[in-house]
């Protein structure tokens, strides 16, 4: 059974903090992507990456950063966390576009 | 990148077909056009995809106009548990972005 995997279910962190989301496929997906979904505004690309070591920025990387050194981890990192960063984040994976994407279960995240 | 745009929300009784309709106007020759579905607190999950004429498959069938500038999911004889939100994406392998809309939220009353 294809799987990606996001490290935390809930994650509750204080302002400033740096924040690791972290996000493993085991289908040896080429592509994946960060997302984060608000009420109210769908989900919205982050970041994404096309091959290891590859990032290419989303609509809203403001305030974020990712990393692939492994191809089947794709990482999200908030340098400095912020309350308007509170989100669900959601983390996917397709092999290559025009293919069915997988998604993880995601993280609620809460900054206070 | 083409944009889509298809209702916020939809109401539907158990047992109705529902048809939620995507527009996307300006899509590209090698653009395909695919439907997720989304339940509360999960990830969205892949329905269906086509890329021209009528596509079925066991949850649903997708039909696409010649011009290919609308697409229409339908949903035969919905139940409770087909409330979701249902998110119409145009995929392009020019940009590489999978870009997803604000979905429409459709409601199945018993």
């Amino acid at each position: 059974d294809v799987k990606v995997t996001q490290s935390s279910r809930y994650l509750v962190k204080r302002t400033g903090e740096k924040v690791f989301l972290e996000c493993v496929q085991d289908m040896d997906h080429e592509n994946m992507f960060w997302y984060r979904q608000d009420p109210g505004l769908g989900l919205r690309l982050i970041y994404f990456s096309y091959d290891v070591k590859m990032k290419e920025k989303g609509d809203i990387p403001e305030g974020y950063s990712v990393s692939r050194e492994k191809k089947e981890r794709f990482s999200l990192i908030l340098e400095s966390a912020s309350t308007n960063q509170t989100s669900m984040y959601l983390c996917a994976s397709i092999r290559s576009l025009n293919t069915e994407a997988f998604f993880g279960q995601g993280t609620r995240l809460t900054v206070v | 990148l083409a944009k889509t745009t298809q209702p916020i929300s939809m109401d539907s009784y158990e047992g109705q077909e529902v048809n939620i309709t995507c527009s996307h106007n300006n899509i590209a020759t090698n653009d395909y056009i695919t439907w997720y579905q989304q339940f509360p607190s999960q990830g969205p999950r892949f329905i269906i995809q086509g890329y021209k004429t009528k596509v079925t498959n066991e949850v649903a069938s997708l039909f696409i106009p010649a011009d290919r500038k609308s697409s229409t999911l339908s949903l035969p004889r919905v139940s409770l548990s087909d409330t979701a939100v249902y998110y119409c994406l145009v995929e392009s392998g020019n940009t590489g972005k999978l870009i997803f809309g604000q979905g429409t939220t459709l409601q199945v009353k018993p």
